[in-house]
């Protein structure tokens, strides 16, 4: 069974500063993808960035970045820059290609203080 | 681009009653959607896959006569929340898979209380 795991449940910056949050996942596949959502307290979930397993190149998307370790089954997120508006959960998540669902992490509760 | 809608946002009944939610992909064809239920402070929990123009799969626990969805064009699947209970209250949200990205798209969500 595919699993992820966030190990952080809840984490705090200062404005501007830089901030990562840690996703690991659990799969025998080879071929999938990976996503960091946001949810914001209006709760709509929001797509911040995917990866592709098959690239090397780590996605990037303006303050927003990944560390893609495939072999260490290692997905965290980097967030530049952080602004008061970053503040949001964050789910980890992740699907093999072919199938459909999302099997998303616990979440991590990221807060910006000004 | 990939914008999903959902429609109530918000809803409140009597327990007994039905309630249904609309889940539209405005911008993009959807053959597959996903209706999930998040509690407080929760991970989201995929209830069931709508697929267009087929029946539902619904996940483990979850009861299809209970939670009826229908997904009649490749833009809008609903969910119908039959005979709804006090412990049917939650926030429902709904996705719809962008094929090319293999990526779903959220609704913002609906918020049933059941009195």
């Amino acid at each position: 069974a595919q699993t992820v795991t966030q190990s952080q449940p809840e984490m705090s910056v200062q404005e501007a500063e830089t901030v990562t949050l840690s996703c690991t996942y659990d799969t025998s596949e080879s071929n999938y993808y990976l996503f960091w959502y946001k949810q914001p307290p209006s709760r709509q979930m929001i797509l911040v960035i995917r990866q592709e397993a098959y690239k090397q190149q780590n996605a990037t998307e303006n303050r927003f970045s990944v560390n893609f370790q495939k072999a260490a089954k290692s997905f965290s997120l980097k967030i530049s820059d952080s602004q008061l508006g970053d503040t949001a959960m964050y789910f980890c998540a992740f699907s093999i290609q072919g199938a459909q669902k999302l099997v998303f992490g616990q979440g991590t509760r990221l807060t910006i203080n000004p | 681009g990939a914008v999903v809608s959902q429609h109530p946002s918000w809803v409140i009944c009597k327990s007994g009653t039905s309630v249904k939610i609309e889940c539209r992909s405005l911008d993009f064809q959807a053959t597959t959607m996903f209706w999930y239920r998040q509690f407080p402070k929760q991970s989201l929990m995929l209830m069931a896959t709508s697929n267009e123009g087929s029946k539902a799969t619904y996940e483990q626990g979850v009861e299809k006569d209970k939670f009826l969805i229908n997904h009649a064009s490749l833009t809008l699947s609903t969910l119908t929340v039959t005979s709804a209970h006090p412990e049917d209250s939650s926030f429902y949200i709904c996705s719809a898979r962008l094929a090319a990205q293999n990526t779903q798209y959220f609704g913002p969500g609906t918020r049933l209380t059941v009195l």
